[in-house]
């Protein structure tokens, strides 16, 4: 069965470092790997995703991943954190579609970060 | 902005009591994804349908149904609510079906309290 594990309730930064969010994924078949992200009161946004090709991956808010099949690990990361970078990240794994079935999203159980000034 | 839509934002119940939640999916999107976030659980799927049809279920209680209408728009129907039904849903929305590659796009939620 697919999953995904966030080893991190949360990950503190101060402002102006370097952040990484931790991801690791168990899957049979292609990794197709996504990162959302959720701030207070809202609903969850997509960052990026990996489905195929290079292995940095490049999304929204400056936000990258980069996807290590040998460490079966898609960690997020950011040269540059801000406050507003403070919100609940979420790793995700599409499951493998099943006959006529799509695939769902299987989530991690999120990692707070928090970007302290 | 996701552009999907859900209805109510928040809603406070009873238990035993019946409640409906509604979500519009992006503009030209067949598939909407519903999934249910609370504390304990985490997010969790509970269904999909795909251009009205009922395509995969995940960890929905039979107290809880869902339909899709022509228009797309999608209806998510929990009954005989208990406390532990207290929860943010989301609905989700992609393209297609099936492809594995499609980003889903989620709507901000309904809150829902069950006193």
């Amino acid at each position: 069965a697919q999953s995904v594990a966030q080893p991190e309730d949360q990950v503190n930064v101060a402002e102006g470092n370097p952040l990484t969010v931790k991801c690791t994924y168990s899957v049979s078949g292609n990794p197709y790997l996504f990162w959302y992200v959720q701030y207070p009161n809202r609903g969850l946004q997509f960052l990026l995703k990996y489905i195929t090709g290079d292995n940095l991956v490049k999304g929204s808010y400056g936000f990258e991943a980069e996807f290590n099949k040998s460490q079966t690990s898609f960690h997020l990361k950011k040269p540059s954190a801000l406050v507003s970078d403070s919100a609940l990240y979420f790793c995700a794994v599409r499951d493998v579609p099943q006959g006529n079935q799509g695939g769902k999203l299987i989530f991690g159980q999120g990692t707070e970060l928090s970007v302290k000034p | 902005d996701s552009g999907v839509t859900q209805t109510p934002k928040h809603l406070i119940t009873a238990t035993g009591q019946r409640v409906t939640l509604r979500c519009s999916p992006r503009s030209g999107d067949l598939s909407v994804y519903w999934y249910q976030q609370s504390l304990d659980q985490g997010l969790q799927f509970l269904i999909q349908y795909y251009n009205g049809e009922e395509r995969a279920k995940g960890n929905i209680l039979e107290r809880f149904s869902a339909q899709q209408f022509p228009d797309l728009h999608s209806e998510l129907n929990l009954s005989s609510l208990e406390l532990g039904d207290s929860a943010l849903y989301f609905c989700a929305s992609s393209p297609r079906g099936r492809a594995s590659t499609d980003t889903q796009y989620f709507g901000p939620g309904t809150r829902l309290t069950v006193l």
